[in-house]
């Protein structure tokens, strides 16, 4: 079946190492998104990538950065991660941009729980 | 800056009754609006999409309706069951503003047998 897969479902992590969460998709998607979700909080979208185009949020943080080596491939790498970045990371993917015409459904993953020691 | 509200946060309710989950959002200039199920420790599956120029998408026991020009939307279920409880959080995407999603914290549904 066609998919969002995310690897590892559980991440933990020391304060300040570095760490790579991994997304990866099935459907041919031209639109990749990482989301940061916090404990009952709402997604919040850090950045995503039209094909090779990447758009970042104005608040994401500088310890956040991103890499989408194909289509199919998209990562996450937290530089030095510190006891706030606990959270729920999820990868989602839409066939084409909103703005192409407002139709478009994103398809998340199951995410990455990350816990920071 | 959009925001989203979901009210209530939290809703239990006994088998086989319909509910309706509220939504409101600040700024009406959006291209659509999402609702999603999310189970706990899960990732978030779409339900239903409405774009900005709709009124209501329905899809089984699922009903969702757009007021753009009072900022709200409605998620009706009917018949609910057991399998309903998760949480629901609704999503919009601004015009004029990035590709993002701007979500509601979401509204915890359980559904008792």
């Amino acid at each position: 079946d066609a998919m969002v897969i995310q690897n590892p479902r559980y991440q933990v992590t020391q304060f300040g190492k570095p760490v790579t969460l991994s997304c990866s998709q099935t459907l041919n998607h031209n639109v990749m998104y990482w989301y940061q979700q916090k404990s009952s909080q709402a997604p919040k979208l850090l950045f995503h990538y039209y094909d090779k185009d990447f758009n970042n949020e104005a608040d994401t943080p500088d310890n956040f950065q991103s890499r989408r080596p194909n289509t199919s491939f998209c990562f996450l790498d937290i530089r030095s991660p510190g006891l706030g970045d606990a959270a729920m990371y999820l990868c989602a993917t839409s066939r084409d941009l909103v703005l192409a015409g407002g139709q478009e459904t994103q398809y998340f993953g199951p995410g990455t729980r990350l816990l920071v020691l | 800056k959009q925001e989203v509200t979901q009210i209530p946060a939290a809703l239990s309710v006994p088998e086989g009754e319909n509910l309706v989950l509220n939504c409101s959002f600040t700024d009406s200039a959006i291209y659509n609006l999402q609702w999603f199920r999310q189970d706990p420790g899960k990732g978030l599956t779409s339900l239903l999409l409405i774009q900005s120029s709709q009124r209501e998408q329905t899809s089984g026991r699922l009903n969702a309706s757009l007021d753009k020009s009072s900022g709200r939307s409605t998620l009706y279920i009917a018949a609910s069951q057991p399998g309903d409880s998760a949480t629901y959080l609704c999503a919009v995407v601004l015009i004029g503003g990035s590709e993002k999603l701007v979500f509601g914290k979401g509204t915890k549904l359980t559904v008792n047998p």
